[in-house]
């Protein structure tokens, strides 16, 4: 593994079911952070982990749920699916939480909820 | 609240200089960053300013000017393979990126 994977690439899922995205980075960075990408709208920050065993919620939390149980990974669960999650995911990282964070990407994945 | 403001497309020739310009509202400031984003990719970083002033990095350079809340990219000498969208993003005061929609540079031969 080289810098961060996702899975799965893409995704249809019926409204209802529960979903997990996995994310998991191999550079040992402290701080991860979910995204959600929609046409015309900029990133929107789903939960961030400054560190393993803490989460925070982002801009648009409502819906998913996530947790950080080591350095590694950091799955996103959409409980119950609903059509407006259809979305480009992606899981991100930096060395630290705090100034100039550079943040990594996954290569994403595409969700669909029908 | 807080805000990012950059154009939803521009276009430009093989060859010729692009700015792509972004203002920011955001609660507290942490620095400016520029991503680029090839469709159906994720986004890489460019530049990071969090000082005053220009940012030269080979044919990318990225200002700032925090009175005015404004960051420009500056692309030199653009080859088709700039065609992307880019992404300016602000750090907030919870050191969170607050980012833009992204401006999709268009280039023409």
């Amino acid at each position: 593994i080289a810098g961060i994977t996702q899975a799965p690439t893409s995704q249809i899922l019926a409204a209802g079911r529960r979903m997990t995205l996995r994310c998991t980075q191999d550079m040992r960075h402290n701080a991860m952070y979910w995204y959600r990408q929609d046409l015309g709208l900029g990133l929107r920050l789903i939960h961030y982990s400054n560190t393993a065993g803490t989460t925070g919620k982002g801009e648009v939390p409502d819906g998913y749920s996530v947790s950080r149980a080591n350095t590694d990974d950091f799955p996103l669960t959409l409980a119950s699916a609903v059509p407006s999650q259809t979305s480009v995911y992606f899981c991100a990282s930096s060395e630290l939480a705090g100034e100039y964070n550079e943040q990594f990407f996954g290569p994403g994945t595409r969700l669909t909820v029908l | 609240g807080q805000n990012i403001d950059q154009p939803t497309e521009m276009t430009a020739t093989e060859g010729a200089i692009v700015q792509i310009n972004c203002t920011y509202q955001t609660s507290g400031f942490n620095g400016l960053f520029w991503y680029q984003q090839h469709a159906g990719e994720a986004p890489t970083f460019l530049s990071y300013n969090v000082l005053d002033g220009l940012e030269e990095k080979g044919r990318f350079s990225s200002f700032l000017s925090r009175s005015k809340g404004y960051s420009y990219l500056l692309l030199k000498e653009l080859q088709m393979k700039d065609s992307a969208s880019y992404l300016c993003a602000a750090g907030d005061s919870n050191y969170q990126l607050i980012w833009g929609a992204g401006t999709k540079l268009i280039i023409k031969p």
